[in-house]
């Protein structure tokens, strides 16, 4: 498997505008997540999904931020209007019941949108 | 309020020595404890998870261990090498599949 895909890698956008980020959760896991690191407030969950459904957005800072799961393999981060305050890198990660180790919950994260705008 | 810390110092050690890192926390009763490593430019990677009825929990030059009652985990990494430095994160369980991240202690690990 090619882990968890997240596209665009890098965003540049200006004040204003719309930004749609992307991932792809790893085949058969039945749970994404939405995180964004900030240096000074490190790794923030924003909103969880299991099984397409999403259970718990109360880290999605306000209304501006939106996300859906239309299906088992794709889930989408938008922001509208996007801020300076919203530069981040914003990650996704994937996980299933007790985890491929038995561990449980084990994250599987990608390698990140790295989002500025100006 | 709800509060996870660890060192918030960068940790500076020799290779060969044992790595020790802490994560304490508040408010929180978590069912499971995990660690994770980010290299830079990248996401975080699962390392260890420990279960609140378990003490200690070790993989291969990793221990991991867990104090309910001080509201504490320890990281070591014994025989450091240069390829240990990276950040560390602890992460708890806060019900059902929610995760709390603390803010990561930054490993060195010198030749």
């Amino acid at each position: 498997d090619a882990g968890v895909i997240q596209s665009p890698r890098h965003e540049v956008t200006e004040m204003g505008q719309e930004v749609t980020l992307r991932c792809k959760p790893i085949s058969g896991h039945d749970y994404l997540f939405w995180y964004r690191q900030t240096m000074m407030r490190g790794l923030e969950l924003l909103i969880y999904f299991n099984n397409n459904v999403p259970i718990d957005d109360s880290g999605m800072p306000e209304d501006r931020f939106s996300a859906k799961m239309p299906n088992a393999s794709f889930s989408t981060l938008k922001i509208q209007p996007s801020e300076p305050r919203d530069s981040a890198v914003y990650f996704c990660a994937s996980s299933q019941l007790w985890g491929t180790s038995g561990e449980g919950n084990e994250q599987f994260f990608g390698p990140g949108t790295r989002l500025t705008v100006l | 309020s709800q509060k996870i810390e660890q060192n918030s110092e960068a940790l500076n050690i020799q290779e060969g020595k044992t790595a020790t890192l802490t994560c304490n926390y508040t408010n929180y009763s978590p069912a499971y404890l995990q660690w994770y490593r980010q290299d830079p430019g990248r996401g975080p990677v699962f390392l260890l998870l420990i279960r609140e009825n378990e003490k200690e929990k070790r993989k291969e030059r990793l221990k991991v261990t867990f104090d309910t009652t001080l509201k504490q985990s320890l990281f070591h990494i014994t025989a450091s090498q240069p390829a240990d430095s990276a950040t560390y994160l602890c992460a708890l369980e806060t019900g059902g599949f929610k995760t709390i991240f603390g803010a990561g202690t930054r490993l060195f690990v010198k030749a």
